[in-house]
C-alpha cells in the first residue's frame, strides 16, 4: 500500500499568515493527488485535485504543487474560517490511502 | 445542486449487519465512479471501497474484503454498501464521494457497533 505522510501534524498561525502543508507519498503517484479541508463535525470538502488544479468555487488562495512522490499544499492570507485539518489522498493505486491529517490551529 | 445523502446508519451488535445508501443527484451518476470513506470517532479519514460507473470493478481496503459489498443501481442513481458481520473496529462515520478525487462528498451516516 501506499503510504502518504503529511508533515507537520499540526500547526498554529495567526491569521494573515501563509502557511504550506507537506505532503509525501511513498512511491510515486504521478499527479493523483487530492486536498481535503474537515471542519469538526462536517464532512470533507474537496480543494484540490489532480495536485494542483481547484476544485469550483474554492477560492484562489489555496494552492497546491508537485508531482511523482512530494506535495504541498499552501493556504495564503489566513482568515478565521480555514483553520481546519488538512487531508492529502492519493488516488493512482488501490488501496487509495489517505494522510494522517494537519490541524491548522490560531495561534 | 449536485449532492449526495448517505442513509442507513445505526446501531449494531458485533456480528451484524447493516445496508448503506447513499442517493445522487443533481449530475449524471452512471457517468462517475463512487467510493465509500469512513472516519472512526476522533480519527483520520480511510477509504473503504470503490465502484467504477458501470459495476464492473469494485475495490476494498484488506480489513473489509469478504465483509463488505459495494453496489449500485443507476436506474435509482443509487450507491450501496453492504456490511455484513460487523466488528467494533467498523465504528465510523461513512461517507460517499464522487469518483476518484472524491469532488462530492455527502453529510454522512454513523455507525456504530456495540454490545
Amino acid at each position: 500500500d501506499i503510504q502518504m505522510t503529511q508533515s507537520p501534524s499540526s500547526l498554529s498561525a495567526s491569521v494573515g499568515d501563509r502557511v504550506t502543508i507537506t505532503c509525501r507519498a511513498s512511491q510515486g503517484i504521478s499527479n493523483y493527488l487530492a486536498w481535503f479541508q474537515q471542519k469538526p463535525g462536517k464532512a470533507p470538502k474537496s480543494l484540490i485535485y489532480a495536485a494542483s488544479s481547484l476544485q469550483s468555487g474554492v477560492p484562489s488562495k489555496f494552492s497546491g504543487s508537485g508531482s511523482g512522490t512530494d506535495f504541498t499544499l499552501t493556504i495564503n492570507t489566513l482568515q478565521p474560517e480555514d483553520f481546519a485539518t488538512y487531508y492529502c489522498q492519493q488516488y493512482n493505486i488501490f488501496p487509495y490511502t489517505f494522510g494522517q491529517g494537519t490541524k491548522l490551529e490560531i495561534k | 445542486e449536485v449532492q449526495v445523502v448517505e442513509s442507513g446508519g445505526g446501531l449494531v451488535q458485533p456480528g451484524g449487519t447493516l445496508r448503506l445508501s447513499c442517493e445522487a443527484s443533481g449530475f449524471s451518476f452512471s457517468s462517475y465512479s463512487m467510493n465509500w470513506v469512513r472516519q472512526a470517532p476522533g480519527k483520520g479519514l480511510e477509504w473503504v471501497s470503490y465502484i467504477s460507473s458501470g459495476s464492473s470493478s469494485t475495490r476494498y481496503v484488506d480489513s473489509v474484503k469478504g465483509r463488505f459489498t459495494i453496489s449500485r443501481d443507476n436506474a435509482k442513481n443509487s450507491l450501496y454498501l453492504q456490511m455484513n458481520s460487523l466488528r467494533v473496529e467498523d465504528t465510523a462515520v461513512y461517507y460517499c464521494a464522487r469518483d476518484g478525487n472524491m469532488d462530492v462528498w455527502g453529510q454522512g451516516t454513523t455507525v456504530t457497533v456495540s454490545s
